[in-house]
């Protein structure tokens, strides 16, 4: 079974500060893993994913994502919070066996002027 | 494209009445699924069709029904409402029917209330 736990489910971050979002993830497989954003009243889009090549991903929007494999862990981060990045992040997980994303619980993303 | 597409956008429905979500895709994607969204719960899954013909059960199925009535459009069927199913529901396609490596693209909802 395979499970993702987003620490936080609320952050706040001043315009132009560092954005972390965290996750970490158990799988009995090597894991391809997602990051999905939802802007209010929208559904998700992707924003990266590793599928085992390079263990840092690059995104849109300048966000990136480290698959670190001894802490199973795949945070999220961007240099520099705009205030569009106000959003909700999922972090989410698959083990390659079969047709199924587990999400995790979501981080909300709030950024201040 | 229009992409993935879901109607209606708002629902609301009594106890014990029943109802169709439809949604469909443009982008000729084999796999498609129906998710629903809870405050802290992330997406779950309902159910899945990993190509035209075939509906798998996801994680969370009890209550629902589907069909993949064609390439084009999976339905969730709710047979008796209740109040436990009050949610926001997307569906989601994808290409190739791997979805371990392939982008899922979302519709834009379906928010439920049940009373």
């Amino acid at each position: 079974a395979q499970s993702v736990t987003q620490l936080g489910s609320h952050v706040s971050v001043s315009e132009g500060a560092l954005v972390l979002l965290r996750c970490n993830y158990s799988s009995s497989v090597p894991p391809y893993l997602f990051w999905y954003v939802q802007y209010p009243n929208q559904g998700l889009q992707l924003l990266l994913k590793y599928t085992s090549a390079a263990t840092l991903v690059k995104g849109i929007n300048g966000f990136e994502a480290e698959f670190k494999k001894s802490e199973t862990s795949f945070h999220l981060t961007k240099p520099s919070a705009h205030m569009s990045d106000a959003a909700e992040y999922f972090c989410a997980v698959s083990d390659r066996a079969g047709n199924m994303l587990t999400f995790g619980g979501g981080t909300r993303l709030m950024v201040k002027p | 494209n229009a992409g993935v597409t879901q109607t209606p956008k708002f629902q609301v429905l009594k106890t014990g009445q029943s109802m169709t979500l439809q949604c469909a895709q443009d982008m000729n994607h084999n796999s498609m699924y129906w998710y629903r969204q809870d405050p802290g719960m992330g997406l779950r899954l309902i159910y899945y069709s990993a190509s035209e013909g075939t509906t798998d059960k996801g994680e969370v199925p009890n209550g629902y029904n589907v069909s993949r009535l064609n390439k084009r459009e999976f339905s969730l069927r709710l047979e008796s409402a209740a109040p436990s199913q009050t949610s926001v529901y997307f569906c989601a396609s994808t290409g190739s029917g791997t979805a371990y490596t392939d982008t899922q693209y979302f519709g834009p909802g379906t928010r439920l209330t049940v009373l």
